[in-house]
C-alpha cells in the first residue's frame, strides 16, 4: 500500500534561512512523487514533482528537492526562504503499479519570520 | 488557478438545504477529482471522473452526488449534510487518469459550512 508521511506538522525559519520540510514515502513499485503548496483560502498550486532521472529537481519559486531511493525521502528545500514562503506545504506519491489514486501527505505548516 | 475555477467560493447551508458545488476546467484535460479538505486530516479522495465517467468513488456518503456532463465540468450535488460535512471541497482535473506521472491542478476550493 502507498502511503507517505510529513514528520512535521510545523517548520519555523528566519526569512533569508534555508528551509527545509520534510517527505518520506512507502510505495510498492517506482514512486512518483510530488509538492504542493496550499496559501490560505486557495487550492493546492503544484510546485514540483519526481518522475525519473536526476535526484535533484527544481520547481517554482526557487523551490528544489532531493529524492533519496535509499532513505525513501523526498525532502523540500529552499536556499533562502521568504515571508512570503510561508503557507501549508504537502507532499504527495504515486506509484507504477495499477495504483492511480494521489496519497497525500497530512500537510507541514512553514512559517517563515522576517 | 485560473485553469480551475469553483463556484460557490463559500456556501452556508442548513442540513435540510440542497445546493451544488459547480467546478470547471480550463485545461482540456480528461479526468477530473473532488476532494474533501477538513482540518488536521489529509486531503481525502471523493469521486473521480475519467471521460466524463465516474471511475472512484470512494465510500462517500449518498447525501454527496456528483455529475460530471462533459470533460470540463464537475458538479458537487449537496443534500441533508451534516455539520462534520464542514470542510474545504476541491476540486482538480489532470491530463488523464490512468497515468502515473500526470499532475494534478486543483481549483481555489469551496468552503461548506454546514449549520
Amino acid at each position: 500500500a502507498q502511503s507517505v508521511a510529513q514528520p512535521e506538522d510545523q517548520v519555523n525559519v528566519a526569512e533569508g534561512n534555508p528551509l527545509t520540510v520534510k517527505c518520506t514515502y512507502s510505495v510498492s513499485g517506482n514512486p512518483y512523487l510530488f509538492w504542493y503548496v496550499q496559501y490560505p483560502n486557495r487550492g493546492l498550486q503544484f510546485l514540483l514533482k519526481y518522475i525519473t532521472g536526476d535526484n535533484l529537481v527544481k520547481g517554482s519559486y526557487g523551490f528544489e528537492a532531493e529524492f533519496n531511493k535509499s532513505q525513501t525521502s523526498f525532502h523540500l528545500k529552499k536556499p533562502s526562504a521568504l515571508v512570503s514562503d510561508s503557507a501549508l506545504y504537502f507532499c504527495a506519491v504515486r506509484d507504477n503499479t495499477g495504483g492511480f489514486k494521489t496519497i497525500f501527505g497530512a500537510g507541514t505548516r512553514l512559517f517563515v519570520k522576517a | 488557478e485560473t485553469g480551475v475555477t469553483q463556484t460557490p467560493r463559500h456556501l452556508v447551508m442548513g442540513m435540510t438545504n440542497k445546493k451544488s458545488l459547480k467546478c470547471e476546467q480550463h485545461l482540456g484535460h480528461n479526468a477530473m477529482y473532488w476532494y474533501k479538505q477538513s482540518a488536521k486530516k489529509p486531503l481525502e479522495l471523493m469521486f473521480v471522473y475519467s471521460l466524463e465517467e465516474r471511475v472512484e468513488n470512494n465510500s462517500v456518503p449518498s447525501r454527496f452526488s456528483p455529475e460530471c456532463p462533459n470533460s470540463s465540468h464537475l458538479f458537487l450535488h449537496l443534500h441533508t449534510l451534516q455539520p462534520e460535512d464542514s470542510a474545504l471541497y476541491l476540486c482538480a482535473s489532470s491530463q488523464r487518469y490512468r497515468t502515473s506521472t500526470d499532475t494534478q491542478y486543483f481549483g481555489p476550493g469551496t468552503r461548506l459550512t454546514v449549520l
